[in-house]
């Protein structure tokens, strides 16, 4: 177990729907970012937040959004779900950025219909 | 792109054998992390190796790492049936601070 917790790990929304996943991050990690991967593929990385600031995005789309709260958790956002967006939803915690290791929860995984 | 590339896709070994796998990437980096992951499940990190260190071992894994050819190298001594899962190589490439992942390697261990 790596302390990093995802909810909900399953999740089946409709074409033009709205979906929130949530993060919390392992005790002491400032650092959240978040991943889709889908079937088959590697992670690709949507953004990061660092003390509640988003610090740096992949090649997402605005209708990808995401907070961090005070408490170092993390919420990302989808609006408008494409069918596309079918995948598993990583959330990975860390210190000091990714110069060292980051821990991954179990992901959620998504089904757009 | 700075995605990394395993090689190979997929890999059959028997109970006991050396499974090795081998990563490219394109950019300079900061560092280099091995990764793997369960039936599409969460990823476990394995080791990390920063852009001055060569070799680094943990337990039964050894991992390369050779800048001049942008090439690192997964070696897991004496499989087991529980290692069977997708690795992955993932960059922190200089001035980043997210991990780049390559496509990964399917190693199945057949007891």
């Amino acid at each position: 177990e790596t302390g990093v917790t995802q909810s909900p790990t399953h999740l089946i929304k409709t074409r033009g729907q709205q979906v929130t996943l949530r993060c919390s991050s392992q005790s002491g990690h400032n650092t959240v970012s978040w991943y889709q991967q889908a079937l088959g593929q590697g992670p690709q990385f949507i953004f990061q937040y660092y003390r509640e600031e988003e610090n740096g995005r992949g090649n997402f789309p605005p209708r990808f959004s995401g907070l961090q709260f005070p408490n170092y958790s993390s919420e990302l956002n989808v609006n408008a779900l494409e069918l596309d967006d079918s995948a598993l939803y990583l959330c990975a915690s860390s210190s000091q950025g990714l110069y060292t290791e980051a821990f991954f929860g179990q992901g959620t995984r998504l089904t757009v219909v | 792109s700075q995605q990394g590339e395993e090689d190979p896709q997929a890999l059959s070994i028997q109970e006991g054998e050396n499974a090795t796998m081998n990563c490219s990437y394109k950019t300079s980096i900061n560092n280099l992390q091995w990764y793997r992951q369960n039936s599409g499940r969460g990823l476990v990190h394995l080791i990390l190796i920063r852009s001055n260190e060569r070799e680094k071992h943990s337990g039964r894994l050894r991992v390369t790492l050779d800048t001049s050819k942008k090439s690192s190298s997964l070696l897991i001594t004496a499989s087991r049936a529980a290692d069977t899962a997708s690795y992955f190589c993932a960059t922190v490439p200089t001035g980043a601070n997210n991990l780049f992942f390559g496509t990964g390697t399917r190693l199945t261990v057949i007891p």
